[in-house]
């Protein structure tokens, strides 16, 4: 079965420079959820999207932003970037129309940022 | 959502069961327990989730006392697959709401 799709795996980037990090949700899939978590810790909510408009936002820095696309891939870019932004960044998929029991709340491997 | 206790960290013999607790005192009626690891590195990985009834599945079996203040995750047999974080969490059932991570358990499987 496809997966969450996340690119790239690694990325390293300089003091001050932006990244963009991308999702591709399962399919049939409308809400994209993302996540960050840092050395030694536990991953913490950033933002939301349902059916491309922001549904819910959490502890995202007003340096990064997101937006969903029409195709439901999501997007999460980072400006200014800081060495404390080095970390893990999840992103998660689920349907408002779940097959199952479970809801189909799944993760992607993720991308490493580390910013040097 | 309601905040949730676990323990820091267990140990498990590989082939026994390992039990892993939660308190969840503060949980109200239309929230349900759910349950995901995290093996190092790796995207959190869904286990198992009930309201008040026990579940069951092939990775686990989910048991949740009357009074819904706490739960017990049970893996029956476990293997050094198994070691990782595992997260006990709140949350109203609905497929939009976020996930709130705790801190978690790490359980570690000895041979």
């Amino acid at each position: 079965a496809a997966g969450v799709i996340q690119s790239p795996r690694h990325l390293i980037k300089e003091k001050r420079e932006t990244a963009t990090l991308k999702c591709y949700p399962i399919p049939r899939h409308d809400t994209v959820y993302w996540y960050q978590q840092g050395p030694g810790q536990d991953p913490q909510f950033l933002i939301s999207f349902y059916e491309k408009m922001q549904s819910d936002k959490g502890s995202i820095p007003d340096r990064f932003s997101a937006q969903q696309f029409s195709d439901y891939h999501s997007e999460l870019n980072m400006s200014s970037l800081e060495l404390g932004d080095s970390a893990l960044y999840f992103c998660a998929s689920s349907s408002t129309h779940p097959q199952g029991t479970h809801e189909g709340y799944t993760f992607g491997s993720g991308t490493r940022l580390t910013v040097v | 959502d309601a905040k949730t206790t676990q323990p820091t960290s267990m140990d498990c013999a590989e082939g026994r069961a390992a039990n892993l607790p939660c308190n969840h005192s503060t949980i109200s009626g239309n929230e349900y327990v759910y349950w995901y690891r995290q093996i190092h590195s790796q995207g959190p990985q869904y286990i198992i989730h009930g309201l008040k009834n026990n579940e069951t599945n092939e990775m686990a079996s989910l048991i949740i006392t009357e009074d819904r203040k706490s739960s017990t995750l049970i893996l029956p047999h476990a293997t050094l697959r198994d070691t990782a974080v595992y997260y006990c969490i709140v949350r109203v059932g609905g497929n939009t709401d976020k996930l709130i991570f705790g801190t978690g358990t790490r359980l570690q499987v000895f041979p």
